[in-house]
């Protein structure tokens, strides 16, 4: 089993530039999750999608980012125009049945907005 | 006030003692408590998970939880060097959010 696939693993990228997180999640696992880790805030959820559906997004912080899923094995999420502020770890997950205590984590993206 | 609440440390400790990790809550509807383990650059990873009150070991491992007292806690007996991570509590009230503490940083010191 690959485990939960995530893309770029470092980026960084200039202020006001758009910037393209990629996930791809465990194969059967119909539950996919999107977190942010800093240092001051910890692992927040940002949006969750369940059977490619979006569930909940009220963690998503401000209309610059967004995330779709248009299949099964693929998640994207977009911030634009990316800001300093954005800097941090982004982590997908995946579970079957969304149940959230069998959550399989991603190695994330560290993101790094100058 | 954050609804979870986790001392950041860092906590060093030699190898072979015990070490306790704790977290406090506010919320008295979390029903489900779990304890993550994460490595330096990696993603977290599930260790231990309990329902309710009550403790739960697995070898070395024992979860804690007290929910009069919104307070869970997770002890690591005989203590390795691999042991050494960030260690997050996360809880939530049966559905799929989780609530996460923002870690404690142990380092045990062979």
């Amino acid at each position: 089993d690959a485990g939960v696939i995530q893309s770029p693993r470092h980026e960084v990228t200039e202020m006001g530039q758009e910037v393209t997180l990629r996930c791809k999640p465990i194969s059967g696992h119909n539950s996919l999750f999107w977190y942010r880790q800093t240092m001051m805030r910890g692992l927040e959820l940002l949006i969750y999608f369940n059977n490619n559906v979006p569930i909940d997004d009220s963690g998503m912080p401000e209309d610059r980012f967004s995330a779709k899923m248009p299949n099964a094995s693929f998640s994207t999420l977009k911030i634009q125009p990316s800001e300093p502020r954005d800097s941090a770890v982004y982590f997908c997950a995946s579970s079957l049945d969304g149940q959230a205590r069998t959550q399989y984590f991603g190695p994330g993206t560290r993101l790094l907005v100058l | 006030q954050k609804e979870v609440e986790q001392d950041p440390g860092p906590l060093s400790v030699p190898e072979g003692a015990i070490v306790s990790l704790n977290c406090t809550y506010s919320n008295s509807a979390f029903q489900y408590f779990m304890w993550y383990r994460q490595y330096s650059r990696k993603g977290p990873e599930l260790l231990m998970y309990t329902y309710s009150s009550g403790n739960k070991e697995d070898g070395r491992f024992t979860a804690q939880v007290d929910k009069s007292s919104k307070y869970i806690s997770l002890f690591i007996r005989d203590s390795q060097p691999s042991d050494s991570a960030t260690y997050l509590c996360a809880m939530n009230f049966g559905n799929e959010k989780l609530t996460f503490g923002t870690g404690t940083r142990l380092t045990i010191i062979p």
